[in-house]
């Protein structure tokens, strides 16, 4: 059973980049045919899809965060990673990791990480 | 304001049968698959509904989905107090290029 986990900082300062990391158990993220994600959740608020990428390094992104984000992927250390620039505090948020049920969909996300909540303040 | 719209909340008695709508357009609802997830509070969301109505293994067969045009419908029946819950609607837009979702909705189990 595959398994993620996030990791990273919990307190990041305006302006500064959010730098988070997901670390895939339980299966492989090369050679698997599944895109892997970005979700996050403001306090009280809904879900925000903010990308995903392929293992081979392919990417979308959602428009409202692109010019902005970069996941890239790390397939010797079975991670991928998000980085976010100029965070403010709207950024505040929980982000997860997760991976769709079928392979090569971009959404229908079956597994998830736990959730990192991530605070943007000086 | 999310893509997806869905009531805010919901509520019905327990042992009851409860229905979550999701309009969307033909970017997303109308032209791709929807899926479903019920977040308890405080984890992380759970699959319940993917290709509009399959059930992921594990997923009992009182929880439903369907699809009618650019609206999904979530459809739980023998409603428990473990139900409440905030549930969720997503799909890919093909427009956006983008996985959106539904604003959420809060169940309450009366």
């Amino acid at each position: 059973q595959v398994q993620l986990q996030e990791s990273g900082p919990g307190l990041v300062k305006p302006s500064e980049t959010l730098s988070l990391t997901c670390t895939v158990s339980g299966g492989s993220i090369s050679g698997s045919s599944y895109f892997w994600g970005w979700i996050r959740q403001p306090p009280g608020k809904g879900l925000e899809w903010i990308g995903n990428i392929y293992y081979s390094g392919s990417t979308n992104y959602n428009p409202s965060l692109k010019s902005r984000v970069t996941i890239s992927v790390d397939t010797s250390k079975n991670q991928f990673s998000l980085n976010l620039s100029s965070v403010t505090a709207a950024d505040t948020a929980v982000y997860y990791c997760a991976r769709p049920a079928i392979s090569g969909y971009y959404s229908a996300f079956e597994h998830w990480g736990q959730g990192t909540l991530v605070t943007v303040s000086s | 304001q999310s893509v997806l719209t869905q009531p805010p909340s919901v509520s019905a008695a327990p042992g009851q049968k409860v229905t979550i709508s999701c309009s969307g357009s033909s970017s997303n609802i109308g032209n791709n698959y929807v899926s479903w997830y019920q977040q308890l509070p405080g984890t992380a969301p759970k699959l319940l509904i993917y290709d509009d109505n399959k059930r992921p293994s594990g997923i009992p067969d009182r929880i439903s989905g369907s699809k009618s045009g650019t609206s999904a419908t979530l459809g739980i029946t023998g409603l428990q107090t473990g139900d409440e819950a905030d549930y969720y609607c997503g799909a890919w837009d093909s427009s956006l290029s983008a996985v959106v979702f539904g604003g959420g909705t809060k169940l309450t189990v009366l």
